[in-house]
């Protein structure tokens, strides 16, 4: 079974511009969430979605939004960069209720 | 809120050197504590999920256990290739939403 696959792997934008990120869950997992990881505050929670719909959501400022597909891909959006939002991007995939799989990230720089 | 606290922060060991890395929870409705390893730059990998306190469960050299308010991932003689940050989450049920929330994690270094 393929495991969750994210794209871009790394990706450089400035300060003001957008960035969309994507995300492919295991076949068959209809829940997937969103993680920012950063050296000083370790993996915090954005969003999670489950069937297209956003069933729950971290403390994130609006700039930072996400949508689902009916075929459970997923894209995060984050508009007006800031070299705060400097971060490895990671998506989890997981069926109702146990444990999360995760893809390999999405290396973001904020210059 | 659910708060998971892992310690000790960094632990450095010689190869064969058994320890524990500790894992403290407060949650609400606990659905599963799950333990991650992560290499750096790359996404955590599973290991294990503990769903009720006097669980436990075995993988190679590792072996993680639940009581009521932690959980223990005990490494028995471990090996340089063990050498990752040690992940532990939550799944806890508030408000009608199931929510994980992760620990900081254990840097572990085993040295040759």
């Amino acid at each position: 079974k393929a495991g969750v696959t994210q794209t871009p792997r790394y990706l450089i934008k400035t300060r003001g511009q957008q960035v969309t990120l994507s995300c492919s869950p295991i076949s068959g997992h209809r829940s997937v969430s969103w993680y920012q990881q950063t050296p000083g505050q370790g993996l915090q929670f954005l969003f999670e979605y489950f069937s297209e719909t956003q069933r729950n959501k971290g403390n994130f400022p609006g700039r930072f939004s996400g949508r689902q597909f009916s075929n459970s891909r997923s894209e995060m959006n984050v508009s007006t960069l800031e070299l705060g939002d400097s971060a490895l991007y990671l998506c989890a995939s997981s069926a109702v209720g146990v444990e999360q799989f995760f893809g390999p990230g999405t290396r973001l720089t904020v210059l | 809120e659910d708060q998971v606290t892992q310690s000790p922060e960094a632990l450095r060991l010689q190869e064969g050197e058994s320890s524990s890395l500790n894992c403290s929870y407060t949650v609400s409705g606990l659905r599963g504590l799950f333990w991650y390893r992560q290499d750096p730059g790359k996404g955590p990998e599973f290991l294990f999920t503990l769903y009720s306190a006097g669980e436990e469960k075995e993988k190679e050299r590792l072996k993680a256990t639940l009581t009521k308010k932690e959980s223990f991932l005990h490494i028995t003689a471990p090996k340089p290739e063990d050498s990752a940050t040690y992940l532990c989450a939550v799944r806890g049920n508030s408000g009608g939403y199931q929510k994980v929330t992760f620990g900081t994690g254990t840097k572990l270094q085993v040295i040759p």
